[in-house]
């Protein structure tokens, strides 16, 4: 089945440690994004990406880096350097002719 | 990308037709109209989109007024399935950046 898919679905840490979240795309789209979502609140972009090897920082990129080796593959990793990273986080890629966005089904990041 | 302003919640009754306002008044001519809506604890699914004319899919119809400024998302017969946020997006021109504002969160009543 052609799709996003985030691994894991949920994500426990410690403070201080990096975390990688995994995002992967079967769907052939160049553009994808981060999103991250507080309880009862809105998607925030963290990154995105339009073609391999290039991304631009969204509107909370700090204490976040991405990269993009692949153009199937677009891993989000939080650092110690967020200072509230425990939240809802979605990959999404995006068909270029219509612009319509895929989204994965998410995974929830709890650092305890 | 042109920001877009929805009422934060709506409600409506179940078998009724549900008719979500949105305001992008600093829309440019380019600038495509995006409605998704997230399911509690699930990525967003995309409904429709448009530019000027309005659009009807097997999800929803979406109406766009004259001037553009304006958009309303309908869902013909809502069911209590529909109970969801539903955002309303603009895009457009070089960039490709999706942002999303709070949505409304559409509570469909039996």
């Amino acid at each position: 089945d052609g799709g996003i898919t985030q691994s894991p679905k949920y994500l426990f840490r410690k403070e201080g440690q990096n975390v990688t979240l995994s995002c992967e795309q079967n769907l052939n789209h160049d553009a994808m994004y981060w999103y991250r979502q507080d309880p009862g609140q809105g998607l925030r972009l963290i990154y995105y990406s339009q073609i391999v090897n290039d991304f631009q920082k969204g509107d909370i990129a700090e204490g976040y880096s991405v990269s993009r080796e692949k153009k199937e593959s677009f891993p989000l990793t939080v650092t110690s350097a967020q200072k509230n990273p425990t939240a809802f986080y979605l990959c999404a890629s995006r068909l270029p002719r219509t612009g319509e966005a895929f989204f994965g089904q998410g995974t929830r990041l709890t650092v305890v | 990308d042109a920001k877009t302003t929805q009422p934060p919640s709506m409600d409506c009754a179940e078998g009724r037709a549900a008719n979500l306002p949105c305001n992008h008044s600093t829309i440019s001519g380019n600038e495509y109209v995006y409605w998704y809506r997230q399911i509690h604890s699930q990525g967003p699914q995309y409904i429709i989109h448009g530019l000027k004319n309005n659009e009807t899919n097997e999800m929803a119809s979406l109406i766009i007024t004259e001037d553009r400024k304006s958009s309303t998302l309908i869902l013909p017969h809502a069911t209590l399935r529909d109970t969801a946020v539903y955002y309303c997006i603009v895009r457009g021109g070089a960039t490709n950046k999706l942002i999303f504002g709070t949505g409304t969160l559409l509570a469909v009543q039996p």
